[in-house]
C-alpha cells in the first residue's frame, strides 16, 4: 500500500530555533508537496518538489529520491510559523484517484 | 486574483437535510478536487474532476454528488446529510491532472459543516 508518514506528529519549540519536519513515502513518486495550514484557516502550498532543494525565505525543502524522504526546514522560527504542515505525495502508481496521498500532518507550535 | 473560492464557510444542518458546497477557481485550471479533513486523518479525496464534464470517485464518495458545471466551477452536494459528514471540506485545483502532473495545488479556505 502506498503510504506517507510524517514525523513528528507534534512539535513545540522556542522562537528562533531551527525546525525540521520529515516526510517518508513508500514507493516512487513524480512530485511531493509541502502544504501549510494555520489554525482554522485554509491550506497554502509552500513547495512542490521532484528533486533537489528549494528555498523560500526562511523555509527550505529538500528531497532525497533514493531514500524516499523529504524534509521541511524552518530557520529562525517565529510564532507566526505555528501551523500544521502537510506532506502530499503523487505516487507513480497507486495512490488516490487524483494520484495524491496526504500525510496526517505535523502540528508545529512556536512559543515566544 | 481570487484563486479558489468556496462557499459557504460555515453551515449547520440537521440530519436528512440537503445542501450544496460551491467552489470556483479563476486560474483556468483543468483539474478540481473535493476533499474532507477530519481530526487525526489526512485529507481524503471525495471526488475529482479532470476536466469540464468529467468526474471520478475518490476514496470516500458515498453520500455525495458532484457537478462540474463549467471549467471554473465544481460543486459538492449532500443529498441527505448524516452526522458522519460533519467535517471540514476543501476544494482544490491544479493546472493539469493525472499521475504525471507536477502542478502546484491551490486550495480554498475550507467549509466547516456540522450535521446534527
Amino acid at each position: 500500500k502506498n503510504e506517507v508518514e510524517q514525523s513528528p506528529q507534534n512539535l513545540t519549540a522556542q522562537e528562533g530555533e531551527f525546525i525540521t519536519i520529515n516526510c517518508s513515502y513508500s514507493v516512487g513518486i513524480s512530485a511531493l508537496h509541502w502544504l501549510q495550514q494555520h489554525p482554522g484557516g485554509g491550506i497554502v502550498s509552500l513547495f512542490m518538489l521532484s528533486s533537489g532543494k528549494k528555498k523560500h525565505g526562511r523555509l527550505i525543502a529538500t528531497i532525497n529520491i533514493q531514500e524516499k524522504h523529504s524534509s521541511l526546514h524552518i530557520t529562525a522560527s517565529h510564532p507566526r510559523d505555528s501551523a500544521v504542515y502537510i506532506c502530499a505525495v503523487r505516487f507513480l502508481t497507486g495512490g488516490g484517484a487524483d494520484g495524491l496521498t496526504f500525510g496526517k500532518g505535523t502540528h508545529l507550535i512556536i512559543q515566544p | 486574483n481570487a484563486g479558489v473560492t468556496q462557499t459557504p464557510k460555515f453551515q449547520v444542518l440537521k440530519t436528512g437535510q440537503s445542501m450544496t458546497l460551491q467552489c470556483a477557481q479563476d486560474m483556468n485550471h483543468n483539474s478540481m478536487y473535493w476533499y474532507r479533513q477530519d481530526p487525526g486523518m489526512g485529507l481524503r479525496l471525495i471526488y475529482y474532476s479532470a476536466s469540464e464534464g468529467t468526474t471520478d470517485k475518490g476514496e470516500v464518495p458515498n453520500g455525495y454528488n458532484v457537478s462540474r458545471l463549467n471549467k471554473r466551477e465544481f460543486s459538492l452536494r449532500l443529498e441527505s446529510a448524516a452526522p458522519s459528514q460533519t467535517s471540514v471540506y476543501f476544494c482544490a485545483s491544479t493546472r493539469t491532472g493525472g499521475r504525471s502532473n507536477t502542478g502546484e495545488l491551490f486550495f480554498g479556505e475550507g467549509s466547516r459543516l456540522t450535521v446534527l
